[in-house]
C-alpha cells in the first residue's frame, strides 16, 4: 500500500536561511509525488510535482523538490526562506491508476526575523 | 472568484444535528473530493465521485454521506454530528485527461465545531 512519512513535524528556521523538508513514500511502481502548502486559514497550493523525467524539479515561490529513487525520498528544499514561506507543508504520493493521493502528516515550518 | 468554494467556512454545531457542508467548483473538473484534516493526521480522503453518476468511499467514510448533484456541485453530509467529527473539511477537484494521477486543488475549508 502507498504511504507517506514527514519525519519533522515542526521545523524553524531563520529568515534567509536554506530550507530543506523531508519526505519518504512507500509505493511499489513509480509514484507520482507532490508538494503542496497550507497558508494560515487557506487551502492547500501545489508547489511542485513530479510525474516522471528530471529528477530535480522546480515549482513556484524558488521550491524545488529532488525525486530519489534509491532513497525513497521526495525532499523539498528551498536556498533562502521568506517570512511568508511560514506555513505548512504536505508531501502527496500518488499511483498511475488511481487519482487519489495519499498525504504525509504534514511538516510546519515556522521563519523567524 | 475562487474556482473552488465552500460553504460555509465555518460552522458549529451540536451533537445529533445533520450537517450539509457544499461545494462547488467552475475549473470544469469532472472529479472532486472530500478530505477531512485534523492536528498531526494530515489529509484524509472521505469520499471522491469521478463523475455524476460515481460515489466512492475513501479511508474514513463512516458517519458522513455525499451527493454529487451535478458536475460543479458535491456535497457532504453529517446524518447525526459527532464530537470527533470537528475537524477542517476540505473539497478538492481534479482533472484526469492523462490517465495519471493529476493536481488537485482545494477550497479554502470549513471548519466544523461539534459540541
Amino acid at each position: 500500500a502507498q504511504s507517506v512519512t514527514q519525519p519533522d513535524i515542526h521545523i524553524t528556521v531563520s529568515e534567509g536561511a536554506s530550507l530543506e523538508l523531508r519526505c519518504n513514500y512507500s509505493y511499489g511502481a513509480t509514484p507520482y509525488l507532490f508538494w503542496y502548502v497550507q497558508s494560515p486559514g487557506q487551502g492547500l497550493q501545489l508547489l511542485l510535482k513530479y510525474f516522471s523525467g528530471d529528477t530535480l524539479v522546480q515549482g513556484i515561490k524558488g521550491f524545488e523538490a529532488e525525486f530519489k529513487r534509491s532513497q525513497s525520498s521526495f525532499n523539498l528544499r528551498k536556498p533562502s526562506v521568506h517570512w511568508s514561506d511560514a506555513a505548512e507543508y504536505f508531501c502527496a504520493v500518488g499511483a498511475s491508476n488511481t487519482d487519489k493521493l495519499i498525504f504525509g502528516t504534514g511538516t510546519r515550518l515556522q521563519v523567524f526575523p | 472568484d475562487a474556482d473552488v468554494t465552500q460553504t460555509p467556512r465555518n460552522r458549529i454545531t451540536k451533537t445529533g444535528k445533520r450537517i450539509m457542508l457544499e461545494c462547488s467548483q467552475t475549473k470544469g473538473h469532472d472529479r472532486m473530493y472530500w478530505y477531512r484534516q485534523d492536528p498531526g493526521l494530515g489529509l484524509r480522503l472521505i469520499y471522491y465521485s469521478f463523475d455524476v453518476k460515481d460515489i466512492n468511499k475513501g479511508e474514513i467514510s463512516d458517519g458522513y454521506s455525499v451527493s454529487r448533484q451535478a458536475q460543479a456541485k458535491f456535497s457532504l453530509s453529517l446524518e447525526s454530528a459527532i464530537p470527533n467529527q470537528t475537524a477542517l473539511y476540505f473539497c478538492a477537484t481534479s482533472d484526469f485527461p492523462t490517465g495519471i494521477s493529476d493536481t488537485q486543488y482545494f477550497g479554502p475549508g470549513t471548519r466544523l465545531t461539534v459540541l
